[in-house]
């Protein structure tokens, strides 16, 4: 079986400075992990994914995120937010060569300006 | 580019009414996914199609049906619409295979169910 947690449904940062979104995750099998964007009212977007290459991986937008085995953990950071950067965000697992995915709740980013 | 199209982006339907909700990706994927999304819940997995005429059930398919009669098309079904339904519907389609990932998404189509 597989979960993901995302530790924290809302977010809030001034413009200009880092954004810190964490994912936690569980899975029986060697994992993809992906990172989408929801701005309202769209459908969701892929910012990036790791699938067993490098551990730090670099999305699009100035995101990166890094795969961190011996913490279950795929936080997704960002240097310095921008306004635009306000949306929700949910981290997704999939088991290796499984196909069915499991989404973390979301979490909404508040950019201030 | 890529595309996937969910044909209602706002939809208000009556209990007991018979709702469909089309969509349509021209990427020549396999694998075609619906979700609902409700705040606090995420995403949650109705019904997915890996390839035409072929369905399996997610993680909740009750009051749910669909039908996959062409690759590009997967179309979810409410038989009776209740107001627990009222919710946002989102389309995915992807590659098939365990080292692909990626799902595109739709729109979504907001349904409400009065």
């Amino acid at each position: 079986a597989q979960s993901v947690t995302q530790l924290d449904s809302h977010v809030s940062v001034s413009e200009g400075t880092p954004v810190l979104l964490r994912c936690n995750y569980s899975s029986s099998y060697s994992p993809s992990l992906f990172w989408y964007v929801q701005h309202p009212n769209k459908g969701l977007q892929l910012l990036l994914k790791y699938t067993s290459a490098a551990t730090l991986v670099k999305g699009i937008n100035g995101f990166e995120a890094e795969f961190k085995k011996s913490e279950t953990s795929f936080h997704l950071t960002k240097p310095s937010a921008h306004m635009s950067d306000a949306a929700e965000y949910f981290c997704v697992v999939r088991p290796g060569g499984y196909q069915k995915v499991t989404f973390g709740i979301g979490t909404k980013l508040q950019v201030i300006p | 580019d890529v595309k996937v199209t969910q044909s209602s982006r706002y939809l208000v339907k009556r209990t007991g009414e018979k709702v469909f909700l089309e969509c349509v990706q021209d990427m020549d994927h396999e694998n075609m996914f619906w979700y609902r999304q409700d705040p606090g819940l995420g995403l949650r997995l109705i019904y997915f199609s890996y390839d035409v005429k072929m369905k399996e059930k997610g993680d909740i398919p009750e009051g749910y049906s669909v039908s996959r009669e062409k690759k590009e098309r997967f179309s979810l079904i409410l038989e009776s619409a209740s107001t627990n339904q009222t919710s946002m519907y989102l389309c995915a389609s992807r590659l098939p295979g365990p080292n692909t990932g990626e799902l595109f998404f739709g729109e979504g189509s907001r349904l409400t169910v009065l």
